[in-house]
């Protein structure tokens, strides 16, 4: 049974890097994992994506282990307004499914 | 400007009573998706279109209905057979047509239903 599972919340203070993981046992191997950020009440936001090594982008990184079983959401230098709550998504090819992760709250403090 | 809406951003219902959640898109995208969101449980899929006049049922069809006339507009009804209605929909759109290939999915703003 696909499953995308993370954090339910995470601490963190201004400027200091972030590292959130989520867990995709079930994951083949052209299988795309992305991540988005959501504000209360807003629509989520595509921040980065990815289907293995690493990517980057202006926001983040995205690395992903050769096995595939995981991957991590890495946030530099964390402010303020990046406190919010980060979705993992996998698009699984098998069957066409697509599972978000329950969401990492991420609470970012001066 | 281009872009994913959805209106009305507050919904109030009896309950009962049917309800129609509009979304419009002008990204010329193919793809739309409904999903709900509920406390602690992720976004969970109701239904997906690929293309014009055809839609398919995502993880929670049940209690939903769709139409996709038109390119640009893919509107969700909650029946009074959902048994549990109240929860915020958010409404997406992607340049891909198949859902699990490489999509960035565009998100609108949500509607957030209450039945009272």
């Amino acid at each position: 049974l696909a499953k995308t599972t993370q954090p339910i919340s995470m601490d963190s203070y201004e400027g200091q890097e972030v590292n959130i993981t989520c867990s995709h046992n079930n994951i083949a191997t052209n299988d795309y994992i992305t991540w988005y950020q959501q504000f209360p009440s807003q629509g989520p936001r595509f921040i980065i994506q990815g289907y293995k090594t690493k990517v980057t982008n202006e926001v983040a990184s995205l690395f992903i282990p050769a096995d595939r079983k995981s991957s991590t959401l890495s946030l530099p230098r964390v402010s303020l307004s990046d406190t919010a709550v980060y979705y993992c998504l996998v698009a699984y090819n098998q069957g066409g499914k697509l599972i978000f992760g329950q969401g990492t709250e991420l609470s970012v403090k001066p | 400007d281009g872009g994913i809406t959805q209106s009305p951003k507050y919904l109030f219902r009896k309950e009962g009573q049917n309800v129609t959640l509009s979304c419009e898109q002008n990204l010329n995208h193919d793809a739309m998706y409904w999903y709900r969101q509920d406390p602690g449980q992720g976004l969970r899929l109701i239904y997906y279109s690929q293309i014009v006049n055809d839609f398919q049922k995502g993880d929670i069809a049940e209690g939903y209905s769709v139409s996709r006339e038109k390119k640009e507009s893919f509107p969700l009804t909650v029946t009074s057979a959902q048994k549990n209605p109240t929860a915020f929909y958010l409404c997406a759109s992607s340049g891909q047509t198949r859902p699990s290939s490489y999509n960035e999915q565009f998100f609108g703003p949500g509607t957030r239903l209450t039945v009272l």
